[in-house]
């Protein structure tokens, strides 16, 4: 069964350092891949996805990821962290439920504090 | 601006009571999902309708309804059979133009049943 995991239940990084989210997912085929961010009390905001092609993908706000077949990864980046950067991050995994319908399985998500 | 709404933001219901959430999008997706989030748990799928008048059971169906009368509406039904029916819940759609992978969510209204 697909699944996918985020080892990190909550990070705290300083206010402009680096930042590696941890995403590793279990799916039998080559699998399209989901980045998403929420605000306290907000619903989900797609960062970036990876369908196929070049495995290293840019999204929105200065994030990047890279698909990693071989350690099925795809770990989220960030040179530089803002304070705004602080939210929950979920990654997903795009599977085939119940026919050809795409749904996507979520992690548990990663919160994100940031230290001034 | 297009976009996915969901009311209210903040519903409070007795125990025993039936509950109907919102969910309206103009997006013209043709997919509609109903996703449950209860802190560290991530998402869990609810129910999800491909076209109007059709829906599918997800991973957490047992005390919940939904219809998909419309394209643009997809209400969820949480009954009086849902056992822990207090959680966050989130209402997303996707187009069939990208195979239905990516989608789109709305705010989400937060159900509290004392």
């Amino acid at each position: 069964a697909q699944s996918v995991t985020q080892p990190d239940i909550h990070i705290t990084v300083s206010e402009g350092a680096s930042l590696e989210l941890r995403c590793n997912y279990s799916y039998g085929a080559t699998p399209y891949l989901f980045w998403y961010v929420q605000s306290p009390g907000q619903g989900l905001q797609l960062l970036l996805k990876y369908f196929s092609g070049d495995t290293l993908v840019q999204g929105i706000k200065g994030f990047e990821a890279e698909f990693k077949r071989s350690q099925s990864s795809f770990n989220l980046r960030k040179p530089s962290v803002h304070w705004s950067d602080a939210a929950e991050y979920f990654c997903a995994v795009g599977a085939r439920y119940g026919g050809s319908q795409g749904n996507l399985i979520f992690g548990k998500g990663t919160k994100l504090s940031v230290k001034p | 601006d297009g976009g996915i709404t969901q009311s209210p933001k903040y519903l409070f219901r007795k125990e025993g009571q039936n509950v109907t959430l919102s969910c309206e999008q103009n997006l013209n997706h043709d997919a509609m999902y109903w996703y449950r989030q209860d802190p560290g748990q991530g998402l869990r799928l609810i129910y999800y309708s491909q076209i109007v008048n059709d829906f599918q059971k997800g991973d957490i169906a047992e005390g919940y309804s939904v219809s998909r009368e419309k394209k643009e509406s997809f209400p969820l039904t949480v009954t009086s059979a849902q056992k822990n029916p207090t959680a966050f819940y989130l209402c997303a759609s996707s187009s069939s133009g990208t195979g239905g992978w990516e989608q789109y969510f709305g705010p989400g209204t937060r159900l509290t049943v004392t």
